[in-house]
């Protein structure tokens, strides 16, 4: 079957730290991946994607490479703001338009 | 455009009541969902719709008939809710490319049943 497994959270760094969230994927085929974002009590924005294996999609200094031989697509940002708080998502994308998304991780950046 | 807009904001409604969630895009979509949102877990699929017709029911109650008027609408008609329904509803909107293509959500109606 199809899921996404994320690390378990809240995830606390201080601002300026390294961030990486783990996410692994199990599928059939060839799912595009996908990032999401949540801000409280608003809806999800994607953050980034990638379609194929050892595509690397990127936005707002976040960056994932989808690691088709470790089923993997980790986030990652060099250096986290307080305004980074957020829940991340994984997602996977396959089999007619069917999403989908890993429990999520909460990050709490602290200045 | 890459806005999908959902009303209302806000919702509060009886057992008894019925009501409906409404949706809207315009950036040509053609696939457009509904998702279900409890606190601190990820969204559940509801219902998919592909060229207006409902293409995946993840068995939802009758409870929640959804209806895709024509290819900018998607609404959610309720109707006899329990309290465990009260959640966040989401709607998002994809092309229709064999699924290897982003959703676009909106910010969601906060529904609570009482």
């Amino acid at each position: 079957g199809n899921s996404v497994t994320q690390m378990e959270g809240p995830v606390t760094l201080s601002e300026e730290a390294f961030l990486t969230i783990n996410c692994t994927y199990t599928a059939t085929g060839y799912p595009s991946l996908f990032w999401y974002v949540q801000y409280p009590g608003e809806g999800l924005q994607l953050l980034l994607k990638a379609t194929k294996a050892d595509d690397k999609g990127s936005n707002k200094g976040f960056e994932a490479t989808y690691r088709k031989e470790t089923t993997s697509f980790h986030l990652e940002k060099g250096s986290v703001q307080v305004s980074d708080s957020a829940v991340y998502f994984c997602a996977l994308g396959y089999n007619f338009n069917k999403f989908y998304f890993g429990s999520g991780t909460k990050l709490n950046v602290k200045p | 455009d890459t806005e999908v807009t959902q009303t209302p904001k806000h919702l509060v409604m009886g057992m008894t009541n019925k009501k409906s969630l409404k949706c809207e895009q315009h950036m040509g979509h053609r696939a457009m969902y509904w998702y279900k949102q409890k606190a601190k877990k990820p969204p559940e699929l509801m219902f998919v719709y592909s060229y207006e017709k409902l293409s995946i029911n993840e068995s939802v109650p009758s409870r929640f008939s959804p209806e895709c008027p024509n290819s900018s609408l998607l609404n959610l008609h309720l109707h006899a809710l329990q309290p465990e329904d009260s959640a966040l509803y989401l709607c998002a909107s994809s092309q229709v490319l064999g699924g290897n293509t982003e959703a676009f959500f909106g910010q969601g109606t906060r529904l609570t049943v009482v």
